[in-house]
């Protein structure tokens, strides 16, 4: 049972470009988190996404960024027309079951690392 | 709203020492809090977990305590190697009432075992 699986390990994106970050979850999971570090900070949730539905995107700037988890293939977290302040590293995470309850462990991606030049 | 703090933020120990790491959080109302452990570049991975209703859990070497009245937790590591050189990562679940529960993460303790 592969881990989760995020690609591109590295991406660099010139300002203004658009950047696609995409997340496989586990196998049998349908929730998926998106979570940002950026340098010398701890990680922030953006956004949480079930099978074809945003659960909660409390995270997300409000501009510029978007996230989707179709109901074939992987969840996406889409930045467009990047700047400098976006580059982080971008960490996906996945469950079984909503939320983090109890005993539900959260399973992390090795992340992407966004460089914006 | 919910805050999570580590300290130290770094350590550095000779090897075989015995160390704890300190996480503390502002509300108590959590479901669970975790400790992970990130080695540079890399992901992140779940070191333990320890349900709201639980005092401590170990793995190996590892010791996690959690007192949920007074906010704190911490993360007793035993005899220490190289290998266990690596950022470690607190992070509470929290009771918000809300559709999901997102993880608030501390800063991290950034750890450095020499041989």
């Amino acid at each position: 049972n592969a881990g989760v699986m995020q690609n591109p390990r590295h991406l660099v994106r010139r300002r203004g470009q658009e950047a696609r970050l995409r997340c496989s979850p586990m196998k049998g999971h349908s929730h998926v988190y998106w979570y940002r570090q950026l340098p010398e900070e701890g990680l922030k949730f953006m956004v949480y996404l079930q099978k074809e539905n945003i659960i909660d995107e409390s995270g997300m700037p409000k501009e510029r960024f978007s996230a989707e988890f179709p109901k074939e293939g992987p969840s996406i977290l889409r930045i467009q027309q990047v700047v400098r302040g976006d580059s982080a590293a971008y960490f996906c995470a996945s469950s079984p079951t909503g939320g983090f309850r109890r005993n539900t462990e959260a399973f992390f991606g090795q992340g992407t690392r966004l460089t914006v030049v | 709203k919910q805050e999570v703090t580590q300290i130290p933020a770094a350590l550095s120990v000779p090897e075989g020492e015995n160390l704890v790491l300190n996480c503390s959080f502002t509300d108590s109302a959590i479901y669970n809090l975790q400790w992970f452990r990130q080695d540079p570049g890399k992901g992140l991975t779940s070191l333990l977990l320890i349900q709201s209703s639980q005092r401590e859990q170990t793995s190996g070497r590892l010791n996690a305590s959690l007192d949920k009245s007074s906010g704190r937790s911490t993360l007793y590591i035993a005899a220490s190697q190289p290998g266990d050189s690596a950022t470690y990562l607190c992070a509470v679940s929290p009771i918000d009432g809300g559709a999901t529960n997102k993880l608030i993460f501390g800063t991290g303790t950034l750890l450095a075992v020499q041989p």
